[in-house]
């Protein structure tokens, strides 16, 4: 299976600022691109989905996929304290979920 | 988003027991379940995707005979880990993909929290 890299970070940003969080894939027959949240101790939370290139908004998050560049990018605009989390990169490749490492960010107040 | 439940979200149990983990999908039918680990400060690891009403499949390196998966059910996927050990504590989570909207957005269980003394 091919890889999906995210920097682990942390990211720290000041609340009311921009988080941009930044995903690269390498299998170019990928479709389907997922971020999700995961709080310490919890499960993940599936927060976007991304099919198509351009940008899709959801309240304060805006998922932007690239194709020929294979980059996926998670924007939070106003942000919270309880945005502080690790952020979950994946693809589906072969009907499976690929997953990056991670990038912890945190929020400060 | 779809909700999956999982039973017991935490269990402590003695070198050489097995223990049971179930994963319901409750507001839809899931024909295929995921099943992962992880371990702190690591990203979730795919041990075997279930498949109702047939055997499942592993990944590389998982142990079908100590992780068994059952897909009784279009709403229910269970793992036992059999005669479990130290090295097998880690966080089990269960996750199953919503095809109800004709999308692939996979939902994940709140996890089982495993600790074997």
């Amino acid at each position: 299976q091919k890889e999906v890299e995210q920097n682990s970070g942390p990211l720290s940003v000041p609340e009311g600022a921009i988080a941009s969080l930044n995903c690269t894939y390498s299998d170019r027959g990928s479709q389907s691109f997922f971020w999700y949240r995961q709080y310490s101790g919890k499960s993940p939370e599936l927060i976007m989905s991304i099919y198509s290139n351009g940008d899709k908004e959801d309240g304060r998050f805006t998922a932007q996929l690239n194709k020929a560049s294979q980059y996926v990018s998670l924007l939070i605009r106003d942000s919270q304290p309880s945005d502080s989390a690790t952020y979950l990169c994946a693809s589906l490749q072969g009907g499976k979920l690929i997953f990056g490492q991670g990038t912890e960010l945190s929020v400060k107040p | 988003g779809a909700v999956v439940s999982q039973h017991p979200s935490r269990v402590i149990c003695k070198s050489g027991t097995s223990v049971k983990i179930e994963c319901r999908s409750l507001d839809f039918q899931a024909t295929t379940m995921f099943w992962y680990r992880q371990f702190p400060k690591q990203s979730l690891m795919l041990m075997a995707t279930s498949n109702e009403g047939s055997k499942a499949t592993y990944e590389q390196g998982v142990e079908k005979d100590k992780f068994l998966i059952n897909h009784a059910s279009l709403t229910l996927s269970t793992l036992t880990v059999t005669s479990a050990h130290p090295e097998d504590s880690s966080f089990y989570i269960c996750s199953a993909r919503d095809r109800r909207q004709g999308y692939n957005e996979q939902f994940f269980g709140p996890g089982t929290r495993l600790t074997v003394l």
